[in-house]
């Protein structure tokens, strides 16, 4: 059972152009939601996160929405730039301010921005 | 702080040969993650550590995959014996408790592994 799905698999968009990701889940005890970026040859790393308190986040170009009655979130990037090219994970997790063993991750979203 | 350095970068076996991935974490921190990533699974944790304690070893990978750590700094993730289904790229991951960046899972470049 796949607890957190991610949408779309591939997407390319033009530079300067708004990339939206999305993610949806299934267990309602999930309340952290970071979003990863992984260049090729490299580990992932922390783009950004949401608790769910709140239902937005930004960062620079980066924003990301969270909704909890319909248990989707969105990444949004804009001006999208090629150096943004990269595979992106949603993840989710009960996490309570320990441990964050119980991390769940999408399979990913491969985005190519184009000049 | 250094990152999360993982060697070797990348390993080729032969299938039923017995393969050990290294792991050495950001210095202080409290927690270690072993991951493997493949295009079809995604991510799937292996196993875990809280201050060198295994916490939580995957079900389905128990059988020929065993982490250890050695020291706070040390951990190493053994397949034994590998067969071609385990190629994929492992990481390593570490985090730490209290402090800003509590819960954030730091990852390694990761082992690419290539099971003949």
């Amino acid at each position: 059972q796949q607890q957190v799905r991610q949408s779309p698999q591939s997407l390319t968009v033009w530079e300067g152009g708004t990339t939206v990701l999305t993610c949806s889940y299934e267990d309602s005890t999930f309340n952290y939601f970071p979003w990863y970026q992984q260049f090729p040859g490299e580990g992932p790393a922390l783009l950004i996160s949401i608790l769910s308190v709140s239902d937005k986040k930004e960062d620079g170009r980066f924003t990301t929405f969270f909704n909890k009655r319909e248990k989707k979130l969105s990444l949004h990037i804009i001006d999208s730039q090629p150096g943004d090219s990269a595979t992106y994970f949603c993840a989710a997790s009960p996490y309570s301010g320990g441990s964050n063993y119980k991390l769940t991750f999408g399979k990913g979203t491969l985005l190519t921005v184009t000049p | 702080d250094a990152g999360v350095t993982q060697t070797p970068r990348h390993e080729v076996a032969e299938k039923g040969q017995t393969i050990i991935l290294k792991c050495e974490p950001v210095s202080g921190h409290n927690d270690l993650f072993w991951y493997r990533q493949t295009k079809i699974q995604g991510l799937e944790l292996l196993s875990y550590f809280r201050s060198k304690s295994l916490m939580e070893d995957g079900g389905a990978f128990k059988d020929r995959f065993k982490a250890e750590m050695l020291n706070s700094s040390f951990s190493t993730l053994k397949i034994q014996p590998t067969e071609p289904k385990d190629s994929a790229v492992y990481l390593c991951a570490s985090s730490r408790l209290g402090g800003r960046d509590t819960g954030q899972l730091y990852f390694g470049e990761g082992s690419k592994l290539t099971v003949l």
